[in-house]
């Protein structure tokens, strides 16, 4: 069983738009979020995350926002820009054991 | 500052055969980990270490061996590969020193083919 889900597997954004990746946990033991953003042919890159003691977490142009009575974390990137065109991971811990359990990933595309 | 590097880049095998993926990393990290990414699966947790000398088992360990002699070495060995170990392998390291263990810094991937 998948106990973190990316339903989406592709989102298409205009530049200078808001692009919204979203993602679902079962396991409520899971207490550290992060997400990961992959470029083709290279390996991921840690972009931002949010402790279970946290709602928001802000860096820039990217926030997490975490809902734990419905087990949703989403990941907001505003403005969008084309280089933002990546695949994106979400990922969670149970403590910092660094065993993360990943999603399947979201294709995010900004288009010009 | 390479930060992780791993080798080969690609990799074909036969059925039977035996490798090993070699994973380096320069920063000192203490903690170092395996992964393996198939389509429509995300990344899978292979194996992991926490220190030289230390290994322990992740989600999908069957069929790989690791090893970690040195903080800044870990090898992937897969003893006898199988169609089902395609896929593209990732090293990763972190340290709860300059971050924590879940903020891992990734190699650029191994592509292993076994036909």
């Amino acid at each position: 069983d998948q106990q973190v889900k990316q339903n989406s597997p592709s989102l298409s954004v205009q530049e200078g738009r808001i692009s919204i990746l979203n993602c679902d946990y079962t396991n409520s033991m899971f207490d550290y979020f992060l997400w990961y953003k992959k470029y083709p042919a290279e390996g991921p890159t840690f972009l931002i995350s949010i402790s279970s003691i946290k709602d928001k977490n802000e860096d820039g142009r990217f926030t997490v926002f975490l809902n734990k009575s419905a087990k949703h974390l989403s990941l907001h990137i505003v403005p969008s820009q084309p280089g933002d065109s990546a695949v994106y991971f979400c990922a969670a811990s149970d403590d910092n054991t660094g065993k993360l359990i990943f999603g399947q990933g979201t294709t995010l595309q900004v288009k010009p | 500052n390479a930060g992780v590097t791993q080798t080969p880049k690609f990799q074909v095998l036969k059925t039977g055969q035996s490798m090993t993926l070699q994973c380096a990393q320069d920063m000192n990290h203490e903690y170092m980990s395996w992964y393996r990414q198939d389509p429509g699966m995300g990344l899978r947790l292979i194996h992991y270490s926490v220190g030289a000398g230390i290994t322990d088992q992740g989600e999908v360990p069957n069929g790989y061996n690791v090893s970690r002699s040195t903080t800044e070495d870990f090898p992937l060995r897969l003893l006898s590969a199988a169609p089902s170990q395609t896929s593209v392998y990732f090293c990763a390291s972190s340290s709860r020193t300059s971050g924590n263990y879940n903020e891992q810094f990734f190699g650029p991937g191994t592509r292993l083919t076994v036909l």
